[in-house]
């Protein structure tokens, strides 16, 4: 069964901060991980990763997958109040039409 | 249109009534899916089209959940007999048609059962 496990669950940091979230994967005939920001409403897309090894990058937030050890990281640089929301991944299988999206880290950023 | 868009925003109902959800889905692209939010936990997959045609209905509960895309119409989702533990944010999403694709979601219908 596939499966997606986000750590942590739950952070709080301060304005300024960096934080790393961490998903792993267990996908059956894996293609793609999607990284997705659902603040208070509708997710809204962040990223798509289908390549090892190969940052992407926009803004303060950038993300890198490593399809060996079935992980991602998303990565956050200086931290502001906006960035508080639940941060999403969500691996694709081959035929890149199965989404299984993981329990979600809250993230809080504190002023 | 160039967002997904889902109606009512969000609908109370009474346990036991009927409840019907609809999505628009982005013109022009081919596959829908529905998930389950309860109060902002996990998304729960319930099912996803292909134009009209079921694509995946592994996540859908069998007795009182149903769907539809027709042709020229919105996409539904239907409740019947509703329950308390049905209450949650029901998103719709959309995605173009081949490839390893972006789910764009829409704002999601809240569904409230007393």
């Amino acid at each position: 069964e596939d499966k997606v496990v986000q750590s942590p669950l739950s952070l709080v940091v301060h304005e300024g901060d960096t934080v790393t979230l961490n998903c792993s994967y267990e996908v059956t005939n894996f293609r793609s991980l999607l990284w997705y920001k659902q603040e208070k409403k509708a997710p809204t897309f962040l990223f798509m990763l289908t390549s090892s090894g190969i940052e992407k990058k926009s803004g303060r937030l950038s993300s890198i997958l490593d399809k060996k050890e079935l992980f991602s990281i998303l990565n956050i640089t200086a931290t502001q109040t906006g960035d508080s929301a639940v941060y999403l991944c969500a691996p694709t299988d081959n035929y890149g039409q199965n989404f299984v999206f993981g329990p979600g880290t809250r993230l809080s950023v504190l002023p | 249109g160039e967002e997904v868009a889902q109606t009512p925003k969000h609908l109370v109902r009474g346990e036991g009534q009927k409840a019907k959800l609809y999505c628009a889905p982005i013109k022009g692209h081919s596959y829908v899916f529905w998930y389950q939010q309860v109060l902002k936990n996990e998304f729960k997959f319930l099912i996803s089209f292909q134009n009209e045609n079921v694509f995946d209905e592994t996540g859908m509960p069998k007795e009182r959940f149903s769907a539809k895309c027709l042709p020229n119409s919105p996409c539904s989702l239907e409740i019947q007999a509703t329950k308390l533990e049905d209450s949650a944010v029901y998103f719709c999403a959309s995605s173009p048609h081949t490839g390893a694709n972006v789910l764009t979601f829409g704002a999601g219908s809240r569904l409230t059962v007393l």
